[in-house]
């Protein structure tokens, strides 16, 4: 099956500074990367998602970019603020169908003044 | 509209009793989906149904764990003879079907700890 791996775990970064977390994964069939964002407490919420017929994607200040021979893809956020602060989860599936996503371990970013 | 919807929010147990969370989801979502979080830790996908159906379950931990969906609405997931191991954030979402993927809403949690 799948596996996802996240890094780095913690993420600590300036108000203002950019942020990347990096994402592998193992079934080369998966073709759909979504990013999840959890606040303390609150439930996962969809910030970005990616399909293997794009490279790369931009939603204002978040980006994903994806390297299909490498199987791996990123999250970019620039100009991070103090709300950024949470934790990401990135996953892999499969299109065509409804299907399970593989998350990675999450990775605890703290955006500090 | 209203989101997904999970039901109890918390719950304490003893170790050996059964429990049933519920989930309802975004109405016309045909696909449902479970996870477990636990403590500090990422999503571990349970079981997922399409319809009333559940074409994965190979997430279940053990026999424990079941669960079922009725008029491709509400589930229940349901956990015999507690144990410790069980304790975590049950976290239900849904998501249109056919043809996708497609976005995953997710509820709230249930908090189940189990003493």
């Amino acid at each position: 099956g799948e596996n996802v791996e996240q890094h780095p775990s913690t993420l600590s970064v300036q108000e203002g500074d950019s942020a990347v977390i990096k994402c592998t994964y193992s079934d080369s069939a998966s073709n759909y990367f979504p990013w999840y964002k959890q606040e303390l407490g609150k439930r996962p919420q969809l910030i970005i998602d990616i399909r293997s017929n794009v490279g790369e994607k931009k939603d204002q200040r978040i980006a994903v970019t994806l390297n299909k021979t490498a199987k791996h893809f990123s999250l970019h956020i620039t100009e991070t603020q103090p709300e950024d602060s949470a934790v990401y989860f990135c996953a892999a599936s499969l299109t065509g169908t409804a299907s399970k996503l593989t998350f990675g371990t999450g990775t605890r970013l703290q955006v500090t003044l | 509209g209203a989101g997904v919807s999970q039901s109890p929010s918390n719950k304490v147990t003893e170790k050996g009793k059964d429990v049933e969370l519920r989930c309802d989801p975004i109405s016309g979502h045909t696909a449902l989906y479970w996870y477990r979080q636990r403590l500090g830790q990422g999503l571990e996908f349970l079981i997922y149904f399409q319809g009333n159906s559940a074409p994965d379950k190979s997430g279940l931990p053990s026999d424990r764990f079941s669960a079922e969906r009725t008029g491709e609405s509400v589930s229940t997931l349901t956990i015999q003879r507690t144990q410790q191991e069980d304790s975590a954030v049950y976290l239900c979402a849904s998501s249109r079907g056919q043809g996708g993927p497609y976005e995953q809403y997710f509820g709230p949690g249930t908090r189940l700890t189990v003493t």
